[in-house]
């Protein structure tokens, strides 16, 4: 059963730049899926932020793309984000999943989602 | 980009009852096309891939139709446990990326 678990700051300040790690467990990150990052503002929809592959290969999603990166670490069988000059409109639960590299790209495994709060 | 509407956005039923969800792309997404249940509190659950294939461990009252721009979610006969919010979910092709609709809320009438 593969597990993943998001960690970070709950809280960060207005233009900083929130980091998070999701640390995928009983799985081999560098199996052949991707491993994406998926947001939702309180009370509202789930949106995609981006996702990579073990080597590294990334994709985002086209309207946070300028602010986001994402990185992956093998040897630690985690990968991470980070959304730089952040808003409040960046408060969301954050949720770590894996990802199919085939057909419609889904997301089978999930983490069980970490709030952050953008505020000052 | 494709966008993926959702209806109703909420859907009051009773236990015992048929529930039909409606996801329409605004063009062909072919057979790409996902549900998510998603319980207050948790993580969304992959339900339905590929249109109409059930995931790992979900019930058979689960069922899902479609392809092109039309897909719909079925639930036979709900169950209490199935009051949720219900997301669907397909790939872009360019630009690359990931698309959810804006969800439907099945609340117990």
């Amino acid at each position: 059963q593969v597990q993943l678990q998001e960690s970070g700051p709950g809280l960060v300040k207005p233009s900083e730049t929130l980091s998070l790690t999701c640390a995928v467990s009983d799985y081999s990150i560098s199996s052949d899926y991707y491993w994406g990052w998926i947001r939702q503002p309180p009370g509202k929809g789930l949106e995609w932020i981006g996702s990579i592959y073990h080597s590294g290969s990334t994709y985002y999603n086209p309207s946070l793309k300028s602010r986001v990166t994402l990185s992956v670490d093998t040897s630690k069988n985690q990968f991470s984000l980070k959304v730089n000059s952040v808003t409040a409109a960046d408060t969301a639960v954050y949720y770590c999943a894996r990802q199919y590299i085939t057909s419609g790209l889904y997301f089978d495994y999930w983490g069980q989602g970490t709030l952050v709060t953008v505020s000052s | 980009e494709i966008v993926l509407t959702q209806s109703p956005a909420t859907l009051s039923l009773s236990p015992g009852e048929r529930a039909t969800l409606s996801c329409r792309a605004s063009q062909s997404v072919s057979s790409y096309l996902a549900w998510y249940q998603q319980k207050p509190g948790q993580a969304p659950r992959l339900l339905i891939y590929d249109a109409s294939n059930r995931a790992t461990g979900i019930p058979a009252r689960f069922s899902g139709s479609g392809s092109g721009t039309d897909f719909t979610l079925t639930i036979s006969s709900l169950e209490p446990e199935d009051f949720a919010l219900y997301y669907c979910q397909q790939r872009n092709n360019w630009p690359p990326g990931i698309t959810f609709g804006q969800g439907t809320r099945l609340e117990i009438k």
